[in-house]
């Protein structure tokens, strides 16, 4: 597509439920990031998507966070049983083989809010 | 670790006046360094970086970045502000355990008053 698609941009879940958030990246772009944006805090990094290298996940916070990314393509970030603390913007990102001479694309994030 | 500060949470500035938003770093080789733009509700935008080569790099609506290594600073300026310059502005510098991870400042909501 033309751009990072990310859905939903909006999710409420009661504390203890499963989420999945849904990233959509450029075509052709083989890196795709997800961050966390917590309120007055920068970006905290979470994980990495490479082509078909075993994805860095040194920045996931706990095991209640997992990623995915199918066919190099889309990728899933599940967050399970949730806590508060989670609530956050979730943004992913995706950027061509020649990452720091280009930056990453953003996408608009998916806000969610846990109750 | 790598870091990068961003003094002010807040800056506030009229319409017409400079625009000046620090950013300082840690890291003890040259960095690639970085200033993405988030409008409300949006993701982050890129609006210039600097990898290598001439230290002043001009990015989009205006900007200019001047990376000073003696100062480990990466400061970003315009000369007039723009009610629509109104944003959070994030700092960020390429990650020395890895050249694919950026490292991102806690950001400054730039607030433009008529």
């Amino acid at each position: 597509g033309a751009g990072v698609s990310q859905s939903p941009s909006n999710k409420v879940t009661e504390k203890g439920k499963d989420v999945e958030l849904r990233c959509d990246p450029i075509s052709g772009h083989t890196a795709l990031y997800w961050y966390r944006q917590s309120l007055g805090q920068g970006l905290e990094f979470l994980i990495y998507f490479q082509g078909n290298s075993a994805p860095d996940k040194s920045g996931l916070p706990s095991d209640r966070f997992s990623a995915e990314r199918t066919g190099g393509s889309v990728s899933t970030l599940t967050i399970q049983r949730t806590q508060q603390e989670d609530s956050a913007v979730y943004l992913c990102a995706s950027s061509s083989s020649n990452l720091m001479s280009h930056g990453y694309t953003f996408g608009s994030g998916t806000r969610l809010t846990v109750v | 670790a790598q870091s990068v500060t961003q003094l002010g949470s807040h800056v506030s500035v009229s319409e017409g006046a400079l625009v000046l938003l620090r950013c300082n770093y840690s890291s003890s080789v040259p960095p690639y360094l970085f200033w993405y733009v988030q409008y409300p509700n949006q993701g982050l935008q890129l609006l210039l970086k600097y990898t290598t080569g001439a230290t002043l790099v001009k990015g989009i609506n205006g900007f200019e970045a001047e990376f000073k290594k003696s100062e480990t600073s990466f400061h970003l300026t315009k000369p007039s502000a723009h009610m629509s310059d109104a944003a959070e502005y994030f700092c960020a510098v390429s990650s020395m355990d890895s050249s694919y991870k950026l490292i991102f400042g806690s950001g400054t909501r730039l607030l433009v008053r008529p």
